[in-house]
Protein backbone atom coordinates (compact mmCIF):
# COMPACT_ATOMS: atom_id res chain seq x y z
CA UNK A 1 0.00 0.00 0.00
CA UNK A 2 1.16 3.63 -0.68
CA UNK A 3 2.19 5.11 2.37
CA UNK A 4 -0.16 8.50 2.69
CA UNK A 5 -0.52 9.93 6.04
CA UNK A 6 -3.18 12.82 7.63
CA UNK A 7 -3.37 15.26 9.72
CA UNK A 8 -4.86 15.73 12.39
CA UNK A 9 -7.31 12.83 12.26
CA UNK A 10 -9.96 14.83 14.11
CA UNK A 11 -9.98 18.15 14.38
CA UNK A 12 -12.84 20.60 16.45
CA UNK A 13 -12.94 24.28 15.44
CA UNK A 14 -15.15 27.19 15.94
CA UNK A 15 -16.61 29.00 12.63
CA UNK A 16 -14.39 32.17 11.72
CA UNK A 17 -10.99 30.28 12.25
CA UNK A 18 -8.89 29.32 10.00
CA UNK A 19 -7.73 25.70 9.62
CA UNK A 20 -4.77 23.93 8.15
CA UNK A 21 -5.31 20.46 6.89
CA UNK A 22 -2.03 18.30 6.11
CA UNK A 23 -1.43 15.39 3.57
CA UNK A 24 1.75 13.77 3.06
CA UNK A 25 2.66 11.01 0.99
CA UNK A 26 5.88 9.08 0.79
CA UNK A 27 5.56 7.51 -2.42
CA UNK A 28 6.77 10.49 -5.00
CA UNK A 29 2.97 10.41 -6.53
CA UNK A 30 2.45 13.52 -9.24
CA UNK A 31 -0.91 14.22 -8.79
CA UNK A 32 -2.56 14.91 -4.75
CA UNK A 33 -6.23 15.27 -4.24
CA UNK A 34 -8.08 16.73 -2.03
CA UNK A 35 -11.87 15.52 -1.14
CA UNK A 36 -14.73 15.83 0.83
CA UNK A 37 -17.23 13.17 2.12
CA UNK A 38 -20.71 14.04 3.53
CA UNK A 39 -23.66 12.09 3.55
CA UNK A 40 -25.23 10.86 0.31
CA UNK A 41 -22.61 12.93 -1.62
CA UNK A 42 -19.66 10.14 -2.05
CA UNK A 43 -16.42 12.11 -2.59
CA UNK A 44 -16.55 15.93 -3.55
CA UNK A 45 -13.37 17.09 -5.21
CA UNK A 46 -12.35 20.42 -3.32
CA UNK A 47 -8.62 20.98 -5.47
CA UNK A 48 -5.90 18.81 -7.21
CA UNK A 49 -2.50 19.09 -8.29
CA UNK A 50 -0.55 18.10 -11.12
CA UNK A 51 2.87 19.38 -9.82
CA UNK A 52 4.53 21.00 -7.09
CA UNK A 53 3.32 24.90 -7.31
CA UNK A 54 0.70 23.29 -9.92
CA UNK A 55 -2.88 23.37 -8.22
CA UNK A 56 -6.07 23.71 -9.88
CA UNK A 57 -9.91 23.86 -8.34
CA UNK A 58 -12.19 21.04 -8.30
CA UNK A 59 -16.03 21.05 -8.03
CA UNK A 60 -16.28 22.28 -4.45
CA UNK A 61 -13.62 24.72 -4.10
CA UNK A 62 -15.20 27.57 -2.61
CA UNK A 63 -13.36 28.79 1.25
CA UNK A 64 -10.84 26.38 0.30
CA UNK A 65 -6.65 27.13 -0.77
CA UNK A 66 -4.46 24.79 -1.68
CA UNK A 67 -0.67 24.78 -1.85
CA UNK A 68 2.46 22.11 -2.55
CA UNK A 69 5.71 23.30 -2.19
CA UNK A 70 6.92 19.85 -2.12
CA UNK A 71 5.74 16.62 -3.78
CA UNK A 72 5.12 14.36 -0.44
CA UNK A 73 3.14 17.61 1.02
CA UNK A 74 -0.25 19.05 -0.17
CA UNK A 75 -2.01 21.41 2.49
CA UNK A 76 -5.78 22.23 2.30
CA UNK A 77 -6.32 25.55 4.11
CA UNK A 78 -9.53 26.85 5.42
CA UNK A 79 -9.06 30.48 5.75
CA UNK A 80 -12.30 31.09 7.89
CA UNK A 81 -14.21 27.73 8.73
CA UNK A 82 -18.02 27.72 8.43
CA UNK A 83 -20.36 24.79 9.78
CA UNK A 84 -20.97 23.94 6.39
CA UNK A 85 -17.46 22.93 6.04
CA UNK A 86 -18.10 20.31 8.66
CA UNK A 87 -16.99 17.23 7.09
CA UNK A 88 -14.39 14.42 6.92
CA UNK A 89 -11.52 14.96 4.25
CA UNK A 90 -9.63 12.88 2.08
CA UNK A 91 -6.35 13.21 0.88
CA UNK A 92 -5.46 10.73 -2.29
CA UNK A 93 -2.28 10.69 -4.70
CA UNK A 94 -1.80 8.97 -8.00
CA UNK A 95 1.05 8.38 -10.24
CA UNK A 96 -0.66 10.00 -13.08
CA UNK A 97 -4.36 11.73 -13.53
CA UNK A 98 -7.02 10.70 -16.23
CA UNK A 99 -9.01 8.18 -14.19
CA UNK A 100 -7.16 4.48 -14.96
CA UNK A 101 -4.52 4.80 -12.52
CA UNK A 102 -4.81 3.32 -8.62
CA UNK A 103 -5.71 6.75 -6.81
CA UNK A 104 -4.49 5.62 -3.21
CA UNK A 105 -6.24 7.62 -0.25
CA UNK A 106 -5.04 8.90 3.50
CA UNK A 107 -7.60 7.54 6.01
CA UNK A 108 -9.30 10.97 6.43
CA UNK A 109 -9.53 13.93 8.56
CA UNK A 110 -13.00 14.24 10.70
CA UNK A 111 -13.25 18.19 10.97
CA UNK A 112 -16.22 19.84 13.27
CA UNK A 113 -17.16 23.28 12.48
CA UNK A 114 -19.10 24.77 15.90
CA UNK B 1 -24.44 18.51 -10.08
CA UNK B 2 -24.45 14.24 -9.02
CA UNK B 3 -23.48 12.93 -12.24
CA UNK B 4 -23.08 9.43 -10.97
CA UNK B 5 -26.03 7.95 -9.21
CA UNK B 6 -25.89 4.51 -7.65
CA UNK B 7 -28.61 2.32 -6.13
CA UNK B 8 -29.62 0.91 -4.02
CA UNK B 9 -27.98 3.81 -1.22
CA UNK B 10 -28.40 1.30 1.72
CA UNK B 11 -28.47 -2.00 0.97
CA UNK B 12 -28.24 -4.69 4.45
CA UNK B 13 -28.54 -8.62 3.87
CA UNK B 14 -27.60 -12.15 5.28
CA UNK B 15 -24.30 -13.68 4.60
CA UNK B 16 -24.88 -16.05 1.25
CA UNK B 17 -27.30 -13.78 -0.45
CA UNK B 18 -26.22 -12.52 -3.36
CA UNK B 19 -26.47 -8.56 -4.64
CA UNK B 20 -26.47 -5.80 -7.05
CA UNK B 21 -25.19 -2.46 -6.95
CA UNK B 22 -25.71 -0.14 -9.79
CA UNK B 23 -23.60 3.08 -10.84
CA UNK B 24 -25.66 5.24 -13.63
CA UNK B 25 -24.89 8.38 -15.38
CA UNK B 26 -26.49 10.41 -18.44
CA UNK B 27 -22.78 11.00 -19.56
CA UNK B 28 -20.58 9.01 -21.53
CA UNK B 29 -16.99 7.87 -19.29
CA UNK B 30 -14.34 6.97 -20.79
CA UNK B 31 -13.68 4.79 -17.80
CA UNK B 32 -14.85 3.55 -14.78
CA UNK B 33 -13.57 2.31 -11.47
CA UNK B 34 -14.94 0.71 -8.06
CA UNK B 35 -13.93 1.60 -4.62
CA UNK B 36 -14.62 0.25 -1.42
CA UNK B 37 -14.38 1.94 2.05
CA UNK B 38 -14.30 0.68 4.99
CA UNK B 39 -15.23 2.59 8.68
CA UNK B 40 -12.93 4.94 9.46
CA UNK B 41 -10.73 4.43 6.81
CA UNK B 42 -9.86 5.59 2.90
CA UNK B 43 -11.60 3.90 -0.16
CA UNK B 44 -9.39 1.22 -1.66
CA UNK B 45 -9.32 0.69 -5.49
CA UNK B 46 -11.28 -2.70 -6.26
CA UNK B 47 -11.09 -2.57 -10.40
CA UNK B 48 -10.80 -0.21 -13.53
CA UNK B 49 -12.81 -1.09 -16.42
CA UNK B 50 -12.25 1.30 -19.72
CA UNK B 51 -14.12 -1.14 -22.75
CA UNK B 52 -17.75 -0.77 -23.40
CA UNK B 53 -19.15 -4.32 -22.02
CA UNK B 54 -16.56 -5.27 -20.21
CA UNK B 55 -16.58 -7.86 -17.78
CA UNK B 56 -14.12 -8.59 -14.83
CA UNK B 57 -14.03 -11.01 -12.16
CA UNK B 58 -12.42 -10.36 -8.04
CA UNK B 59 -12.94 -13.43 -6.62
CA UNK B 60 -17.15 -13.25 -5.72
CA UNK B 61 -17.05 -10.19 -7.24
CA UNK B 62 -18.28 -9.57 -10.97
CA UNK B 63 -17.64 -5.99 -12.83
CA UNK B 64 -20.15 -4.99 -15.89
CA UNK B 65 -19.39 -1.50 -18.09
CA UNK B 66 -22.38 -0.76 -20.01
CA UNK B 67 -21.87 -1.20 -23.58
CA UNK B 68 -22.90 2.89 -23.80
CA UNK B 69 -20.25 3.12 -21.11
CA UNK B 70 -23.02 5.33 -19.19
CA UNK B 71 -23.36 2.82 -16.51
CA UNK B 72 -22.12 -0.25 -14.67
CA UNK B 73 -22.58 -2.63 -11.68
CA UNK B 74 -21.28 -4.64 -9.27
CA UNK B 75 -22.36 -8.60 -8.09
CA UNK B 76 -21.51 -10.22 -5.08
CA UNK B 77 -22.36 -13.55 -5.23
CA UNK B 78 -22.57 -15.47 -1.27
CA UNK B 79 -22.12 -12.23 0.44
CA UNK B 80 -19.81 -12.47 3.38
CA UNK B 81 -19.42 -9.94 6.30
CA UNK B 82 -16.62 -9.10 5.39
CA UNK B 83 -18.16 -7.53 1.92
CA UNK B 84 -19.80 -4.94 4.60
CA UNK B 85 -18.80 -1.35 3.28
CA UNK B 86 -19.23 1.41 1.57
CA UNK B 87 -19.11 1.18 -2.27
CA UNK B 88 -18.35 3.89 -4.55
CA UNK B 89 -18.24 4.21 -8.59
CA UNK B 90 -15.79 6.42 -9.94
CA UNK B 91 -16.14 7.65 -13.71
CA UNK B 92 -13.24 9.71 -15.72
CA UNK B 93 -14.09 11.21 -18.84
CA UNK B 94 -10.78 11.41 -20.87
CA UNK B 95 -8.21 12.70 -18.82
CA UNK B 96 -10.31 14.51 -16.30
CA UNK B 97 -10.56 14.00 -12.84
CA UNK B 98 -12.60 11.13 -11.06
CA UNK B 99 -16.27 11.81 -10.17
CA UNK B 100 -17.17 9.93 -7.62
CA UNK B 101 -20.96 8.20 -7.19
CA UNK B 102 -23.29 8.83 -4.54
CA UNK B 103 -21.92 5.49 -2.27
CA UNK B 104 -23.94 2.53 -1.48
CA UNK B 105 -23.45 1.18 2.06
CA UNK B 106 -23.69 -2.66 2.38
CA UNK B 107 -23.83 -4.49 5.36
CA UNK B 108 -24.05 -8.40 5.49
CA UNK B 109 -25.07 -10.40 8.63
CA UNK B 110 -23.54 -13.26 10.25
Amino acid sequence: DAGITQSPRHKVTETGTPVTLRCHQTENHRYMYWYRQDPGHGLRLIHYSYGVKDTDKGEVSDGYSVSRSKTEDFLLTLESATSSQTSVYFCASETSGGGTDTQYFGPGTRLTVL
Amino acid sequence: TQLLEQSPQFLSIQEGENLTVYCNSSSVFSSLQWYRQEPGEGPVLLVTVVTGGEVKKLKRLTFQFGDARKDSSLHITAAQPGDTGLYLCAGAKNTDKLIFGTGTRLQVFP
